[in-house]
C-alpha cells in the first residue's frame, strides 16, 4: 500500500540554523512527491515537487528512490518558515489523481 | 477573483442531523477532492471527482455522501451515520497535479 511517513510531528530551530524535514514513501511505481505548506491562518498551499527541481523560499528536496525518501531541507532558517509542513504522494497521473498526505511536521523557528 | 471558496466557515450541528459543505471553484479544473484533517493524522481523502457526474471514494468515504452536478461545484455531505464527524474539512481542486486548496470549514458536532 502507498503510505507517506513524517516522522517527526515537532522540529524546533533557532534562526539561522539548518533544517531537515524528513520524509519516506512507500510505492512501488515511480512516484511524483510534493511537499505542502500551511502558514499560520492560510491555505494549504504547494511549496515544492520534485519534477520541477526548484528551490522555493530557499527551500530544496531531493527524491532519493533507493531510500525511498524526500526530505526537504533549508541551509539558514528564517522565522516566517514557522508553519506546517506535509509531504504528499502521487502516483503521477496529474491532473485526476488523489495525492496522499503524510501526517504533518510543525517547524518552529526561534528568533 | 479567481480560487476556491468554502462556506460556511464555521458550522455546528447537532448529533442525528445531515450538513452540506459548500464548496465552488472558478479555475476551470476538472479534478476536485474533499479531505477531513485532524491533529496528528494530516489530511485524509474523503471522495473524489474527476469530470462532472463522476466521483469516487476516498479512504474515509463512510458516512459522507458529495456530488459534482456543475464542474464549479462539489458539495460534501455530512450525514448521520458519520460515527466522528467533528473535524476540519478541506475541498481542493487541480490541474497538471498540483492542488488547489480552500479556507476550510470546521464543523463540530454538539
Amino acid at each position: 500500500a502507498q503510505r507517506v511517513t513524517q516522522p517527526e510531528k515537532l522540529l524546533s530551530v533557532f534562526k539561522g540554523a539548518p533544517v531537515e524535514l524528513k520524509c519516506n514513501y512507500s510505492y512501488s511505481g515511480s512516484p511524483e512527491l510534493f511537499w505542502y505548506v500551511q502558514y499560520s491562518r492560510q491555505r494549504l498551499q504547494l511549496l515544492l515537487r520534485h519534477i520541477s527541481r526548484e528551490s522555493i523560499k530557499g527551500f530544496t528536496a531531493d527524491l532519493n528512490k533507493g531510500e525511498t525518501s524526500f526530505h526537504l531541507k533549508k541551509p539558514f532558517a528564517q522565522e516566517e518558515d514557522s508553519a506546517m509542513y506535509y509531504c504528499a504522494l502521487s502516483r503521477g497521473h496529474y491532473n485526476t489523481d488523489k495525492l496522499i498526505f503524510g501526517t504533518g511536521t510543525r517547524l518552529q523557528v526561534f528568533p | 477573483d479567481g480560487g476556491i471558496t468554502q462556506s460556511p466557515k464555521y458550522l455546528f450541528r447537532k448529533e442525528g442531523q445531515n450538513v452540506t459543505l459548500s464548496c465552488e471553484q472558478n479555475l476551470n479544473h476538472d479534478a476536485m477532492y474533499w479531505y477531513r484533517q485532524d491533529p496528528g493524522q494530516g489530511l485524509r481523502l474523503i471522495y473524489y471527482s474527476q469530470i462532472v457526474n463522476d466521483f469516487q471514494k476516498g479512504d474515509i468515504a463512510e458516512g459522507y455522501s458529495v456530488s459534482r452536478e456543475k464542474k464549479e461545484s462539489f458539495p460534501l455531505t455530512v450525514t448521520s451515520a458519520q460515527k466522528n464527524p467533528t473535524a476540519f474539512y478541506l475541498c481542493a481542486s487541480s490541474i497538471h497535479g498540483e492542488q488547489f486548496f480552500g479556507p476550510g470549514t470546521r464543523l463540530t458536532v454538539l
